[in-house]
């Protein structure tokens, strides 16, 4: 069974802090893909990375970057600098291996509610 | 936008209504999904049409009805829904399995029952 848990369900900070979102995830699978999404306002998803399972490099994009641990079953996001445009939902998912007959389903988290404040 | 586009954006309808949500995209993907996404809980898959096939169905109430007439139109049609079937409903498409270029979602539906 796949599970993914975002136990940070609110967090608020003040611009141009530091937040760290965090997502733990339970697969049985060897092989699997992680994601992260934006959900503003507006309810769309908005996609902002994908980590293959065999792929532990750090990545960095601008003012975000991923902290993928496969040993602790962790792939942490943090956004440096925050803004008020980055208040959203962020939902972390899951994705097994299709060859284990996983399909083509994402598995999310319940989302962490970020609010920035001026 | 995203490139799918989710009709209407708000609905709200009556237990003994029957109304169709509706889902397009011209991104050339090939598969299209359902997820039902209520407060404070994860986003629930409902159904994935692979190449306009069916080829998941999340043990959903029958009261949804999906419908895929071709590659680029979902269809989610609803009839005799209950209070707690409010929620927001998303579209998603991906191009083959999605892991490689990742799903696309619509803006959804906010449904409420009453």
């Amino acid at each position: 069974a796949q599970k993914v848990t975002q136990a940070q369900t609110e967090i608020s900070v003040v611009e141009k802090e530091d937040v760290t979102l965090d997502c733990v995830y339970e697969t049985r699978d060897t092989t699997y893909y992680l994601f992260w999404y934006k959900q503003p306002p507006s309810g769309e998803l908005v996609f902002l990375i994908r980590r293959n399972s065999f792929d532990e490099q750090n990545e960095i994009s601008g003012r975000y970057s991923w902290n993928f641990q496969k040993s602790t079953s962790s792939f942490n996001f943090t956004i440096t600098a925050s803004q008020v445009v980055d208040s959203a939902v962020y939902f972390c998912a899951l994705r097994p291996n299709i060859l284990t007959g996983g399909g083509n389903k994402l598995t999310f988290g319940t989302g962490t509610q970020l609010k920035v404040e001026l | 936008e995203t490139g799918v586009t989710q009709t209407p954006r708000h609905l709200v309808m009556g237990m003994t209504n029957k109304k169709s949500l509706k889902c397009e995209q011209h991104l050339g993907h090939n598969a299209m999904y359902w997820y039902k996404q209520s407060a404070k809980k994860p986003l629930e898959l409902m159904f994935v049409y692979s190449l306009e096939e069916r080829v998941e169905n999340n043990s959903v109430p029958s009261r949804f009805s999906p419908e895929c007439p071709n590659s680029s139109h979902l269809f989610l049609h609803l009839h005799t829904l209950q209070p707690e079937d409010s929620a927001l409903y998303l579209c998603a498409s991906t191009l083959g399995e999605g892991a490689v270029y990742g799903y696309t979602f619509g803006s959804g539906t906010r449904l409420t029952v009453v």
